[in-house]
């Protein structure tokens, strides 16, 4: 079944640690790649995207993703976290069936930092 | 910075009441969208919409759901009938073209209380 898949509920990390969160994506076709951020009382905001080109994405932030064809993964890093960056973040995909107007999102991932 | 507005932030309504989620997209966006989250769960499509009509609805937006732009700047979701199931947060989004070319905003959400 096509599916995006975060296989982290919760992640803690202590201020200054790196961070990877993981993002599967299961579709026949490469899709649009997304990561998107949602701070307490806040919508949700882009960190970065990937459609095609270079596999290593620059976003806001300081953060990073990786597309990795072979591994049907799109994950989150940044190396050095900041205890603002405690959010829920989320894997986003735009699947190519039939359009390009819809974003399936992952369950979330729930980052909590400690200092 | 432009941004979406979506008003009220909470609603609380009784069980079969009709209720209307209000959003104001950013003014020169042309692709808008609703989506929902349920405690807990993921943030789920809902409905696209473009040129005044829907272009893309998930399984989700049934004859319960309508949206509407009736003056040009306020794009409403309308939730007839409303169950304890539609208890969730709704939130509106735009995007200048589609999630292909450009970037889609999301507000801050309305959360729906059913009782």
């Amino acid at each position: 079944a096509q599916s995006v898949t975060q296989p982290d509920i919760h992640i803690t990390v202590s201020e200054g640690a790196s961070l990877e969160l993981r993002c599967n994506y299961s579709y026949g076709a490469t899709p649009y790649l997304f990561w998107y951020v949602q701070s307490p009382g806040q919508g949700l905001q882009l960190l970065l995207k990937y459609f095609s080109g270079d596999t290593l994405v620059q976003g806001i932030k300081g953060f990073e993703a990786e597309f990795k064809r072979s591994q049907s993964s799109f994950n989150l890093r940044k190396p050095s976290v900041h205890w603002s960056d405690a959010a829920e973040y989320f894997c986003a995909v735009v699947p190519f069936d039939g359009g390009y107007n819809k974003l399936i999102f992952g369950a979330g991932t729930r980052l909590a930092v400690h200092p | 910075e432009p941004e979406v507005t979506q008003t009220p932030s909470h609603q609380v309504t009784q069980m079969g009441q009709e209720v209307i989620l209000r959003c104001v997209p950013i003014s020169n966006h042309l692709y808008f969208y609703w989506y929902r989250q349920i405690l807990g769960q993921k943030v789920e499509f809902l409905v696209s919409f473009y040129n005044n009509e829907i272009s893309e609805k998930s399984e989700i937006f049934d004859d319960q759901f309508s949206v509407e732009r009736p003056d040009g700047s306020n794009f409403t979701l309308k939730i007839r009938s409303t169950k304890l199931e539609d208890s969730a947060m709704y939130f509106c989004a735009s995007s200048l073209e589609g999630f292909e070319a450009t970037e889609a905003f999301f507000g801050q959400g309305t959360r729906l209380t059913v009782v």
